[in-house]
């Protein structure tokens, strides 16, 4: 059973592009988080995903951010006309269905460098 | 109140030794508490988890105590070795609807000596 699949993981953009980043939850899970690292801080929750459904998108910029979660495919986040201080650790986290309390399964992540 | 407080930002042990994480919360409603340990370029693994009605819990070299009243909940590792040199941060979360995100600590980086 492979574990949650993150691509790119290395991705650079110049300042006004747009990032696309792609998570893979694991089999069976139908729950999806993204999380972004900033350097030398800890993991911030940025949305939280069922299939074809936004749930929780509280910590996700008002702006240039979007996420989906298609009922076929990958989740993805979205990221417009990227600025420097975009550059970071975006990770994704899967989980199956809650049945009271699941654990979140992250991937290796996307680092993202804005030049 | 959203916030999980962790110290130290960094810790050197030597191998054998017992290195302790802090870490605090003021949001009540937090009811899942886990630890995760992050090498570097890769993503966080789950080490152990705890819930506020248990006050230990051990797995393997890795025990969590957790004081309800204080708010406050640690990680210690027995016998530490290099293998254990990462990032570790804790986490706490609650049921929110079908919700359960994580709000992390800032990290702790631990360096594990000969």
């Amino acid at each position: 059973n492979a574990g949650v699949m993150q691509n790119p993981r290395h991705l650079v953009r110049r300042r006004g592009q747009e990032a696309r980043l792609r998570c893979s939850p694991m089999k069976g899970h139908s729950h999806v988080y993204w999380y972004r690292q900033l350097p030398e801080e800890g993991l911030k929750f940025m949305v939280y995903l069922q299939k074809e459904n936004i749930i929780d998108e509280s910590g996700m910029p008002k702006e240039r951010f979007s996420a989906e979660f298609p009922k076929e495919g990958p989740s993805i986040l979205r990221i417009q006309q990227v600025v420097r201080g975009d550059s970071a650790a975006y990770f994704c986290a899967s989980s199956p269905p809650p049945r009271g309390r699941e654990t979140q399964y992250f991937g290796p992540g996307t680092r993202l460098l804005v030049l | 109140q959203q916030q999980v407080k962790q110290s130290p930002q960094s810790l050197i042990v030597q191998k054998g030794g017992i290195p302790i994480i802090n870490c605090a919360y003021e949001n009540t409603a937090f009811d899942y508490f886990p630890w995760y340990q992050q090498f570097p370029g890769k993503g966080p693994a789950l080490l152990i988890a705890i819930r506020p009605d248990v006050s230990e819990k051990k797995e393997g070299r890795f025990t969590i105590s957790f004081n309800k009243s204080a708010k406050q909940f640690s990680l210690h590792i027995m016998d530490s070795q290099p293998g254990d040199s990462a990032t570790y941060f804790c986490a706490a979360s609650m049921m929110t609807g079908t919700a359960s995100k994580l709000t992390f600590g800032t990290g702790t980086r631990l360096q594990v000596t000969l």
